[in-house]
């Protein structure tokens, strides 16, 4: 059972615009930063979202993140066959002391 | 680029200890935070402790009576250990770098920006 709670799959056709949620509590998501992962099956995740709403160098501005309370999201826009991939939240807990993660969301490009 | 690479034994009997080494390539580990993740075949990410290059470290509650990790910067690389194993260890194994945020200056321990390809880790007599 994961600390942060991810829908397990979501879908979309080409073009369009996807969102994925993410929910935490107090001691998580509504105290701390929100980052979001993106790992191809088979490869180690890739850093797609930091503090928040952030994009590291690379990453196209297609995804954006945010958060409100203790929720998150993750939005995709112009949804392309390569953004099929699973995502996670993630972010620091302050009882575990530690960063955790989401259950993840297996995006499905139809 | 930095890059790292995991690598040890991947199978490894129940009761034993499990023992992956991370090199670090083409950079410096000076003023970052190193963390070892896991992911079980078809399931979510699970951290299990990260250690500054000072050599401070903080793990998961959940495994910190059998985890240790340790750095050797002279050598560029990173060390963890996982004693009394069981299958539920079995999983694959990432070390990742914390991120630095350009931004502001901050090297997080929060979040992690490189990862190793991963290892692949069975507990099985």
């Amino acid at each position: 059972q994961s600390v942060l709670t991810q829908p397990p799959s979501a879908s979309g056709t080409p073009g369009q615009r996807v969102t994925i949620s993410c929910s935490g509590s107090s001691s998580n998501i509504g105290s701390n930063y929100v980052y979001w992962y993106q790992q191809v099956p088979g490869t180690a995740p890739k850093l797609l979202i930091y503090t928040n709403d952030q994009r590291p160098s690379g990453v196209p501005d297609r995804f954006s993140g945010s958060k409100s309370g203790t929720s998150a999201s993750l939005a995709i826009s112009g949804l392309r066959s390569e953004d099929e991939a699973d995502y996670y939240c993630a972010g620091w807990d302050d009882s575990v002391s530690g960063p955790v993660f989401g259950g993840g969301t297996k995006l499905t490009v139809l | 680029q930095v890059q790292l690479q995991e690598s040890g034994p991947g199978l490894v009997k129940p009761s034993e200890t499990l023992s992956l080494t991370c090199t670090v390539s083409s950079g410096s580990m000076s003023s970052y935070y190193w963390s070892w993740m896991r992911q079980p075949a078809g399931k979510g990410l699970e951290w299990i402790g990260y250690i500054h290059y000072s050599g401070s470290t903080n793990y998961n509650p959940s495994l910190k009576s059998r985890v240790t990790i340790s750095i050797d910067t002279s050598k560029i690389q990173l060390s963890l250990k996982l004693t009394s194993v069981t299958a539920a260890d079995t999983a694959v194994y990432y070390c990742a770098r914390g991120f630095h945020d350009i931004l502001t200056g901050y090297y997080r321990h929060d979040s992690f920006d490189i990862w190793g390809q991963g290892t692949m880790v069975t507990v099985s007599s």
